[in-house]
Parts: C-alpha cells; structure tokens; sequence
C-alpha cells in the first residue's frame, strides 16, 4: 500500500513566480490537509480539502490556493512568491477526521 | 487560540541513556496528541497518537503520556540509540470540523555513540 506521495521532490523559483505542488494521498483517505514548515519550525496548517472542497484554512494570504480532485489528490498553487515562502511543503491525509499520514514534502527555495 | 511549546529545544545525550521529551499545550480541549519524528529535509513519520480519553500509549522504547488537565505529555524514550537521532515534534488536534494539527517547533536530539 502506497503512502502519501508529493511531487516534485525539490523545487527553485525566483521572486514573484507561480509554483504548484501535488499530492497524492494514502489509497481510502479522502481528506488532504498541507502545511509549511520553515527551516527551525514546527509545520504550519495552511488548508484542508474534503469532497473538493476548501473545509478549513489557516492565516495564510490568498497566493496560496488549492484544489482537490475526484480521485481525491490536491494541489497547492503559490502566487506571487516571495522569498519567505521558502519552506518544506508538507501533504497529509486521512480518513475524513481521523488520523493524519504526512508525505515526504517538497522542498521549494525562492531565490 | 491553542499554542504548543516543546522544551528542551535541542538535547544531547550518550547512547543508553533514557530521556524525556516535554510537550505542553495551552488549550486543554483537544482531540488527541501525537509525537512524530522529523529527519532532516524529510517528512514526519509518526510515533505514538494519545486520544484525548487515554493516559499514556507505548511503541517498542516509546512511551508517551498525557495529561490533559495540566496540558503536558511527555515522550520517553529508553536505552537510547544514535538511530534516534532527529528531532521530535508534538502536535494536538483539536478536533471538531476538521482534524487540523497545531505543532510544537519541536526537540532536536542527538545521542552520541
């Protein structure tokens, strides 16, 4: 049984770019949740996908977006980027409430 | 609003020792508490998951425990290894609509051969 996965692995931008992350979740989970993770910090939820849509978001600014689809993987899309949205992006899922299983992460680093 | 400290930030011990990891919490209403390891550049992996309703869970050398009145739970972690090596994150989910985690800046510790 595969786990989460995230694509891609690493991942460099320059200042004011567009990037997009996928996720794909653990087979049976429904619920996709990311977070971001600076370096020396605790992750930071950014927001939630249920049944496609946007179930809860944390004190992120609009640049950051989301989707999921029908087969339940997500993607998080970054705007505008700025040097401080370099961090580890991390993808969980679970079983609606239940359990968060977190993915690898991809690395971004915004020049 | 609900705020996770872990203490201490970075730890180092000689291999055999047992240690404990702290976690408090400011919110005593949570849904559960869960302690993940953190390798570096890596993702979590999780460790033990405590349920609001229980006291303390074991895995192997783990064993977590909660106290939800006082808003602490605590990792000890017997007969150390340098494979421990990493940091330790804490997370309570309060939950509700969503099961949403809230993070401690986590426990980096290195055990020494």
């Amino acid at each position: 049984d595969a786990g989460v996965t995230q694509s891609p692995t690493h991942l460099i931008k320059t200042r004011g770019q567009q990037v997009t992350l996928r996720c794909s979740p653990k087979s049976g989970h429904d619920t996709v949740s990311w977070y971001q993770q600076a370096l020396g910090q605790g992750p930071q939820f950014i927001f939630q996908y249920y049944e496609e849509e946007e179930r809860q978001r944390g004190n992120f600014p609009d640049r950051f977006s989301g989707h999921q689809f029908p087969n339940y993987s997500s993607e998080l899309n970054v705007n505008a980027l700025l040097l401080g949205d370099s961090a580890l992006y991390l993808c969980a899922s679970s079983r609606s409430t239940n359990e968060q299983f977190f993915g690898p992460g991809t690395r971004l680093t915004v020049l | 609003k609900q705020e996770v400290t872990q203490i201490p930030a970075a730890l180092s011990v000689p291999e055999g020792e047992n240690l404990v990891l702290n976690c408090s919490f400011t919110d005593s209403a949570i849904y559960n508490l869960q302690w993940f390891r953190q390798d570096p550049g890596k993702g979590l992996t999780s460790l033990l998951l405590i349920q609001s309703s229980q006291r303390e869970q074991t895995s192997g050398r783990l064993n977590a425990s909660l106290d939800k009145s006082s808003g602490r739970s605590t990792l000890y972690i017997a007969a150390s290894q340098p494979g421990d090596s990493a940091t330790y994150l804490c997370a309570v989910s309060g939950g509700g609509a969503t099961n949403k985690l809230i993070f401690g800046t986590g426990t980096l510790l290195a055990v020494q051969p």
